[in-house]
């Protein structure tokens, strides 16, 4: 059963725009990863916080974390052709992640 | 540093043919993770192993076994291929973080692709 469920399925947006991807989980965390997708590549991780963290930055990435509202939002500052992937979210519990069904990001040049 | 390895990357079965997909890891993790990736679908486990000798039944494991008798090597073998287990296959290993032995980040193979007619 998934645990994480992105929002919005897909989403299309012009280089140096901002992406904001959302994810909601259901039952208690550890922590909440996101990854990155390139088409026919594997996972790759980008970024992880902790539970008992608010909010995180690496590079041009920012995550936030609501627990009492079970959700998580991703967003990508200054947006590059390079960012073209799909974006997955992670939950931790139970020593198991739980993904959801990610979110397909195209950006446009 | 090669990081986890998958092989092979590509594989055509008839059903009811059996095969065995090998993942390796250089990274000396306690962990190892087999799972498939289906369209509009997120990862879904299938098996996993917490150290040398030891597996674990994911989401959904019926028709996979698994082995793991080196800690960098882990198995994921399809007994009696049927046409439903098309799909692309990961593995993933990851470290332990102590003390509360919470998985960190992990680190994924490129993919293998099984189909089944």
């Amino acid at each position: 059963s998934q645990q994480g469920e992105e929002d919005p399925q897909a989403l299309s947006i012009q280089e140096g725009e901002n992406a904001t991807m959302n994810c909601s989980y259901k039952t208690s965390i550890n922590n909440l990863q996101w990854y990155r997708q390139n088409s026919g590549r594997g996972l790759v991780h980008l970024i992880l916080i902790r539970s008992n963290e608010r909010e995180k930055h690496s590079g041009r990435l920012r995550v936030t974390l609501d627990t009492s509202k079970k959700s998580s939002s991703l967003l990508i500052t200054a947006s590059r052709a390079a960012d073209t992937a799909s974006y997955f979210c992670a939950t931790h519990s139970n020593y198991q992640l739980i993904w959801g069904a990610g979110t397909k990001l195209i950006i446009k040049p | 540093n090669a990081g986890v390895t998958q092989t092979p990357k590509f594989r055509v079965l008839k059903t009811g043919q059996s095969m065995t997909l090998l993942c390796a890891q250089d990274m000396n993790h306690e962990y190892m993770y087999w799972y498939r990736q289906d369209p509009g679908m997120g990862l879904r486990l299938i098996h996993y192993s917490v150290g040398e000798g030891t597996t674990a039944k994911g989401e959904v494991p019926d028709g996979y076994n698994v082995s793991r008798l080196k800690k960098q090597n882990f198995l994921l073998g399809l007994e009696s291929a049927a046409p439903s287990q098309t799909s692309v296959y990961f593995c993933a290993s990851s470290y332990v973080q102590p003390p509360s032995l919470n998985t960190g980040e992990l680190f994924f193979g490129e993919g293998s692709r099984l189909t089944v007619l």
